[in-house]
């Protein structure tokens, strides 16, 4: 069965520094979505890919945060610095389609767990 | 903004007890709902989705409702078993919303034995 992938699975960093994950969706699948967990909390929407266009960054604080996906497959999610309140799960999901006129089954990956210490 | 609360945090029954968990939401507009597990450190899988078309919808132990009137929707798992055991996410999305997921808070199950 066909998964999302994501790696790596654990960073540790410093603040200030940068770090990058990076999330290949299932095959196929045009929408592509990073979301933020904190511990016990759900997951919080940063960015909606539609193939490779941006089409919801409402969420993403863009003075430090950047999410490309350049040929509409695999996409990365930089911070540039990381802060202390980084420090979370972050995790990407894809969906088949997910225009407007359906909503598809979100699949997730394993997440990326985040320390900035 | 969809806004979504999920009651209770925490869930304790003994093994082979019903768990209900409920969720209510903000956006009359929102027509699918889907319900997540999350295991420690492992991914939300879904394990049982429900769109604004239908009341309910029911798979093996587990169950969804949803009343679009009152807008909410609970979640129902019967003869639980110890590997029910996790955090369960309800989350909504509208097409107004570019369907986005808004997630609730998260509910903690546990199966005692």
């Amino acid at each position: 069965e066909a998964e999302v992938a994501q790696s790596p699975r654990y960073k540790i960093t410093e603040k200030s520094q940068a770090v990058a994950f990076w999330c290949d969706p299932i095959s196929g699948h045009a929408t592509l979505y990073w979301y933020r967990q904190i511990l016990g909390q759900g997951p919080e929407l940063l960015v909606q890919f539609q193939d490779e266009s941006v089409v919801d960054d409402s969420q993403l604080p863009k003075d430090r945060f950047s999410a490309e996906r350049l040929k509409g497959v695999d996409s990365t999610l930089k911070i540039q610095p990381a802060e202390l309140g980084d420090s979370a799960m972050y995790l990407c999901a894809s969906s088949l389609v997910g225009d407007r006129r359906r909503t598809d089954t979100q699949y997730f990956g394993p997440g990326t767990r985040l320390t900035v210490l | 903004g969809e806004n979504v609360e999920q009651h209770p945090s925490t869930l304790s029954v003994q093994e082979g007890d019903s768990a209900v968990i409920k969720c209510t939401y903000s956006d009359s507009a929102s027509n699918y709902f889907p319900w997540y597990k999350q295991e420690l450190g492992k991914r939300p899988q879904l394990i049982i989705d429900i769109r604004s078309n239908v009341g309910e919808k029911k798979d093996q132990r587990i169950a969804v409702t949803l009343n679009k009137t009152a807008k909410h929707f609970s979640l129902h798992i019967t003869e639980t078993q110890p590997e029910d055991s996790a955090v369960y996410f309800c989350a909504a999305s509208s097409p107004g919303g570019g369907n986005k997921l808004t997630f609730g808070t998260g509910t903690q199950l546990k199966v005692e034995l």
